[in-house]
């Protein structure tokens, strides 16, 4: 089974750029989570995506950042304009969702993001 | 709401001997428990899960943990430790609204 892919690996930006992540889930996985992990901290959720809805995304800085889902797969993750503190591993993950009582997630490697 | 509380940042072992990693929640619901390993710049792994029944689980790998309800705790546990055991442990969470919850995490330093 294929896992959670991400791109890209890392990313190098000027403060003020703007940049995106991609994210694949696991095959037939309804959930997806976009996850803020900045070094030394444990991961922040950003946002989670039921299918192509929104479940959560009150800790997602809604003024620079911005995330869809637009066919219930593949995920994008934008921030614009970028800030020096934004630098850290944006995780994606992906689980079969609470409906189906299995809520184990799976991550992808990661896109470690510097800001400059 | 949800929270979980990893007491230790940063845990120091010599190789062979045991070593515990400490986990609390909060929770007004039941829950669901995870601990993670993150190997340098490599994404997290599930390393085990309680989800219902045994209160003890244990891994592939010769960790386990055990559910402790009334003391609120996950703590992670191994007998014998190795160099290749040296890692970034999260514990998480779900509750009620099915958000993964993770802890600050434990790093754990395995010396020859």
């Amino acid at each position: 089974e294929a896992g959670v892919a991400q791109s890209p690996r890392y990313k190098i930006i000027e403060k003020r750029q703007s940049v995106a992540f991609w994210c694949n889930p696991i095959s037939g996985h309804a959930t997806l989570y976009w996850y803020q992990q900045i070094l030394g901290q444990g991961p922040k959720l950003l946002i989670q995506f039921q299918n192509n809805g929104v479940v959560d995304d009150s800790q997602l800085p809604k003024d620079r950042f911005s995330a869809e889902r637009l066919k219930g797969v593949d995920s994008t993750l934008k921030i614009q304009p970028a800030k020096l503190e934004d630098s850290a591993v944006y995780l994606c993950a992906s689980s079969l969702g609470s409906l189906t009582g299995n809520t184990e997630a799976f991550f992808g490697q990661g896109t470690r993001l510097t800001v400059v | 709401a949800q929270s979980v509380t990893q007491l230790d940042s940063q845990v120091p072992v010599f190789e062979e001997a045991p070593v515990e990693l400490r986990c609390n929640y909060s929770s007004s619901v039941s829950v669901y428990l995870f601990w993670y390993v993150q190997y340098p710049n490599q994404g997290l792994q599930l390393l085990l899960k309680y989800l219902s029944g045994s209160t003890l689980v244990k891994s592939i790998n010769g960790f386990e943990a055990e559910f402790n309800k009334s003391q609120t705790s996950f703590h992670l546990r191994k007998p014998s430790v190795h160099i290749s055991d040296t890692a970034e442990y999260f514990c998480a969470v779900i509750g009620g609204s099915y958000i993964p919850t993770f802890g600050r995490g434990t790093s754990l330093i395995v010396h020859p």
